[in-house]
């Protein structure tokens, strides 16, 4: 089935620094990637999408890449803050039918030390 | 917040008991879903729905079932409960152009 592959599980940056984040998927028709940001008991939010036909797309700090031939899609944040340390979850939509489901990869825990 | 709301926010229960979850939205959406977020696993989809009385089995459905009866409200139920169980559930829906927006949460712990 469906499948979203996340790494690193862990990533520890000190602050100023930029940190990535890569998925890969399985589905070849996958058409939507969006990027999770989840905080100490909140609630996931969206924090930055792609679409199959654009190949990158920045919104001030962060930045995400897809390669839809390799099949995997990146995040970017560049001059980490403190406030950026939380859970990242990226995911893609499953396109057998239009249902709007998304297939989540397993999370990356991010630490900006400051 | 898309208007999500999710009730009850903290529930312990015990083994083999019943419960129920639910999800109200306020803004009209079409799409609802329910997924439980365990370490490691990232978010699993439960069940979704497409409209009132319309659902369908995600991915991890087992033990699971869920009803709509009206537009703003989906409900999940857990017919008996088991320690396996044990998570947080989510609620979402989807917005415009496949995007999705989740609720406060559910932390359930059965014991």
């Amino acid at each position: 089935g469906e499948n979203v592959e996340q790494h690193p599980s862990t990533l520890s940056v000190q602050e100023g620094d930029s940190a990535v984040i890569k998925c890969t998927y399985s589905d070849s028709a996958s058409n939507y990637f969006p990027w999770y940001k989840q905080e100490l008991g909140k609630r996931p939010q969206l924090i930055i999408d792609i679409r199959s036909n654009v190949g990158e797309k920045k919104d001030q700090r962060i930045a995400v890449t897809l390669n839809k031939t390799a099949k995997h899609f990146s995040l970017h944040i560049t001059e980490t803050q403190p406030e950026d340390s939380a859970v990242y979850f990226c995911a893609a939509s499953i396109r057998s039918s239009n249902t709007g489901k998304l297939i989540f990869g397993q999370g990356t825990t991010l630490q900006v030390k400051p | 917040d898309a208007g999500i709301t999710q009730s009850p926010r903290h529930k312990v229960t015990e083994t083999g008991t019943p419960v129920t979850l639910r999800c109200h939205q306020t803004e009209n959406h079409r799409y609802m879903y329910w997924y439980r977020q365990d370490p490691g696993h990232g978010l699993r989809l439960i069940h979704y729905s497409y409209g009132v009385k319309d659902t369908d089995k995600g991915e991890v459905s087992d033990g699971y079932s869920v009803s709509r009866s009206k537009t703003e409200d989906f409900l999940l139920t857990l017919e008996s409960a088991t320690s396996s169980q044990t998570s947080v559930y989510f609620c979402a829906i989807r917005g415009v152009a496949d995007t999705q927006y989740f609720g406060p949460g559910t932390r359930l712990t059965v014991l």
